[in-house]
Formats: structure tokens, C-alpha cells, sequence
């Protein structure tokens, strides 16, 4: 089946310590992006890469760092310089004009 | 930047009535995109628009593309349970451009 994964699906870590979420696609999309969405608000845009060995910030990147080194992946490191990392994170790709989103995964800072 | 003002924020229906939320904005998109996100889980594409004056189906649901590009509305026809959920617009200009969303609608449904 194609499509986007995202684990974990629940995550938990301390404060002070770094964190990768994973986002892996088998659908060949070029463009990938990662969003922060906290409880009853929009989606912002974290981290975005059209192409491999790329990546541009989005409007809250402070805190984060992103690599793209395969085509089919775009993890992201949750930082400790990330001030309010709890949230729910989601990844995503595009073909064309239409994105799509993985499952999430909701990290939990103690 | 872009904004999109999407409205309602909630609504609260019976089951079986007919919804309509609707996207505004004081730019063009070329590309208007609707989802569905439920509780715990990442949005679904639901609808897809690329033409001005376009009106898409897709069972219940009907989206169409409004006239002067700065606008797009959802309705959701004979409402049921499993439409409850958070319905977000999302617009884009070119290809390679952000997409740019709405803060969302959230529909209850009430018993």
C-alpha cells in the first residue's frame, strides 16, 4: 500500500532531551513538510523540503532541525531549545497540487 | 502572508441536517483543498479544486471553487455521526508554493 508513515505513534521523553519523529513515504513524492498542531488549533508549517538534500525553514522552525537525505524520508528532531515541544506532529508530501498526511505521532514532554 | 479565514469555528447540527462551512481570502489561490481530520489522526483529502466556478462531489460532500478565486465552500448534505470532526480549507497558488490552511471548522453532532 503507498502511502506516509509516521512512528511513533505516542511518544514520551524527558525535558532536555532531543527527539527524532520519523516520516517515511513510498508514494514518490518530491515535496515533504512537517506541522506542529497543538489542542483545537490550524496546522504550522515547521520544516519543508522539495527536493533530497534540501530544506527550508516555515514559520516556527526555531527548535527543530530536519534532514532529507532519501527521497522517501524527512525525520524530524525535536530539540531542546524546542521551548513547548508537546504537541501533535504531522508529516506530509505532495503531488502536484494535493497533500497528503501521515497518522501523526503525539509527543509528550515530561 | 496569506491568510485564510474559515468559518464557522463550530457547529453543533442534528443528525440529518445539511452543513455548510466556507474558506474566505483577500488573495487568489489557483488550488483549493478541503480535509477531514479526526480526533487523534492526520487530515484526509476529501476534496480537490482547481478551476474557478468548479463544483465537486464526493458522496455527501459538495465543494465548490468560488468565482473570483478568493473563496471556497464545503457543505455536507443528510449529516451522520461519522461526520463529526475538524474540516480544515487549505489554498495554493503555484505548484511549489506552501500550502496555506484554515484554522478549521469543528462539527458536533448532537444525539
Amino acid at each position: 500500500d503507498g502511502g506516509i508513515t509516521q512512528s511513533p505513534k505516542y511518544l514520551f521523553r524527558k525535558e532536555g532531551q532531543n527527539v527524532t519523529l520519523s516520516c517515511e513515504q513510498n508514494l514518490n513524492h518530491d515535496a515533504m513538510y512537517w506541522y506542529r498542531q497543538d489542542p483545537g488549533q490550524g496546522l504550522r508549517l515547521i520544516y519543508y523540503s522539495q527536493i533530497v538534500n534540501d530544506f527550508q525553514k516555515g514559520d516556527i522552525a526555531e527548535g527543530y532541525s530536519v534532514s532529507r537525505e532519501k527521497k522517501e524520508s524527512f525525520p524530524l528532531t525535536v530539540t531542546s531549545a524546542q521551548k513547548n515541544p508537546t504537541a501533535f506532529y504531522l508529516c506530509a508530501s505532495t503531488s502536484y497540487n494535493e497533500q497528503f498526511f501521515g497518522p501523526g505521532t503525539r509527543l509528550t514532554v515530561l | 502572508g496569506q491568510q485564510l479565514n474559515q468559518s464557522p469555528q463550530s457547529m453543533f447540527i442534528q443528525e440529518g441536517e445539511d452543513v455548510s462551512m466556507n474558506c474566505t481570502s483577500s488573495s487568489i489561490f489557483n488550488t483549493w483543498l478541503w480535509y477531514k481530520q479526526d480526533p487523534g489522526e492526520g487530515p484526509v483529502l476529501l476534496i480537490a479544486l482547481y478551476k474557478a466556478g468548479e463544483l465537486t462531489s464526493n458522496g455527501r460532500l459538495t465543494a465548490q471553487f468560488g468565482i473570483t478565486r478568493k473563496d471556497s465552500f464545503l457543505n455536507i448534505s443528510a449529516s451522520i455521526p461519522s461526520d463529526v470532526g475538524i474540516y480544515f480549507c487549505a489554498g495554493l497558488v503555484n505548484r511549489d508554493d506552501k500550502i496555506i490552511f484554515g484554522k478549521g471548522t469543528r462539527l458536533h453532532i448532537l444525539p
